[in-house]
């Protein structure tokens, strides 16, 4: 059974930083993987789509990796504005299925 | 229309009641899906439509849910003798479909369920 971590739980910067957000799963037989963005009350935007035949997607000052082999991928934001706070969720999308699996989230606030 | 649309936006009901949740996917969006979300938790898959059918229900918790699509379009999901355990957010998304080159999904913005 597909199993998707997300590490930290929740994280708080100052403006300005670049950080790197966590995704690990436990069966590398995936399609693809999607992170996603949750404001409070709201659904999800989804924000970068890496199949699993890419390293890494980008868009904007988001830059997502994927390291199939090892179960892992990242999330980068460069340059972190007060308007990035928001729950970041990794999804993954197994083989053969058309659901998505999801992490429990890393609660991220960027403080001006 | 321009986005996935849930409606409604909240619902609170007491114990035992019946509740219906709806789903207008995208225009042309042929995959619909149910996710359920916990407070603290991530969505939990529920079912996916390709056209009217149900494809994969391997998610319903239990008997109480059901969930249709008749016409291929809007969804509902209803469920039977609510229970509090049932109090989450109900996330509905939609896609083209598999096999179409674009994997992404669109989610809505929510029903927010309370059973009290």
């Amino acid at each position: 059974k597909q199993e998707v971590t997300q590490i930290p739980a929740a994280l708080s910067v100052p403006e300005g930083e670049n950080l790197v957000l966590n995704c690990s799963f436990t069966d590398s037989a995936i399609y693809n993987l999607q992170w996603f963005r949750q404001d409070p009350g709201k659904g999800l935007t989804s924000l970068l789509l890496i199949q699993s035949s890419q390293r890494e997607q980008t868009s904007g000052r988001l830059n997502a990796s994927l390291d199939k082999s090892s179960g892992r991928s990242t999330l980068y934001i460069a340059a972190s504005q007060p308007g990035d706070s928001a729950t970041y969720l990794c999804a993954v999308r197994q083989g053969g299925s058309e659901k998505l699996v999801f992490g429990k989230g890393t609660k991220l606030t960027v403080n001006p | 229309g321009a986005g996935v649309s849930q409606t409604p936006s909240n619902k609170v009901t007491e114990k035992g009641k019946y509740v219906e949740l709806r789903c207008d996917p995208i225009s042309g969006h042929t995959a619909l899906y149910w996710y359920r979300q916990s407070l603290g938790q991530g969505p939990e898959f529920l079912i996916y439509f390709q056209g009217t059918g149900a494809a994969d229900d391997s998610g319903l918790p239990n008997d109480r849910f059901f969930a249709v699509r008749p016409e291929g379009s809007v969804s509902t999901l209803k469920i039977q003798r609510t229970e509090r355990g049932d109090s989450a957010v109900y996330l509905c998304a939609s896609s083209l479909g598999p096999g179409t080159g674009v994997e992404g999904y669109t989610f809505g913005s929510g029903t927010r369920l309370t059973v009290v």
